[in-house]
């Protein structure tokens, strides 16, 4: 079974400071990771996705992501924190392997952009 | 394209009463899920359709909760009789080609069963 873990309920930065939201994940084969953001009153919208290829993938609005095969973590990042980034982030995963499309979300961390 | 449309936006209801959300996908998306999404558990995938096909409805958490897909523009997720733990925010997101690419999420639809 796949599975993925933010160990983080809320990470709190600075403005300017670089910011990192943790996710680490559990499949049986390879696996597809993705990172969605949720503002307050809204569906859910795509940052980034890991399928194959570079383990540094870059997204939406300045994120990127680390995928790390040795530690099964696909942290969020970016190097300097606005404001506006304040939002609900989840990390999701779906094994290769899996005969389902179906993929798996964390329970999202709330990131605080203090100015 | 006016992305994924949800309607309605928020429903206030009964416990008893019947409750029908909608969702139009993305025009050419061959996939369409439905999520809910509480504090408590977080985000559920309920159940997902392949060319109006349903193909896992295991997340459905009861027989009081059912949905249909009757063409490639439009879904519906009825639940009937309503209790007030069906409260929360239910997404519908849709894809092209499967859990590969990106879901698109609807505005979502805020239940709150009385």
């Amino acid at each position: 079974a796949q599975s993925v873990a933010q160990p983080e309920d809320q990470v709190n930065v600075a403005e300017g400071n670089p910011l990192t939201v943790k996710c680490t994940y559990s499949v049986s084969g390879n696996p597809y990771l993705f990172w969605y953001v949720q503002y307050p009153n809204r569906g859910l919208q795509f940052l980034l996705k890991y399928i194959t290829g570079d383990n540094l993938v870059k997204g939406s609005y300045g994120f990127e992501a680390e995928f790390n095969k040795s530690q099964t973590s696909f942290h969020l990042k970016k190097p300097s924190a606005l404001v506006s980034d304040s939002a609900l982030y989840f990390c999701a995963v779906r094994d290769e392997s899996g005969g389902y499309q179906k993929v798996t979300f964390g329970t999202g961390t709330k990131l605080q952009v203090i100015p | 394209d006016a992305g994924v449309i949800q309607s309605p936006r928020h429903e206030v209801t009964e416990m008893g009463q019947e409750v029908t959300l909608r969702c139009k996908p993305i025009s050419g998306h061959d996939y369409l899920f439905w999520y809910r999404q509480t504090m408590m558990r977080g985000l559920e995938l309920l159940i997902y359709f392949n060319n109006n096909v349903p193909i896992d409805d295991s997340g459905m958490p009861e027989d009081r909760f059912s949905a249909k897909m009757p063409n490639a523009s439009f879904s519906t997720l009825k639940i009937q009789p309503s209790e007030p733990r069906d409260s929360a925010v239910y997404f519908c997101a849709s894809s092209l080609l499967g859990a590969m690419e990106t879901q698109y999420f609807g505005p979502g639809t805020r239940l709150l069963v009385l």
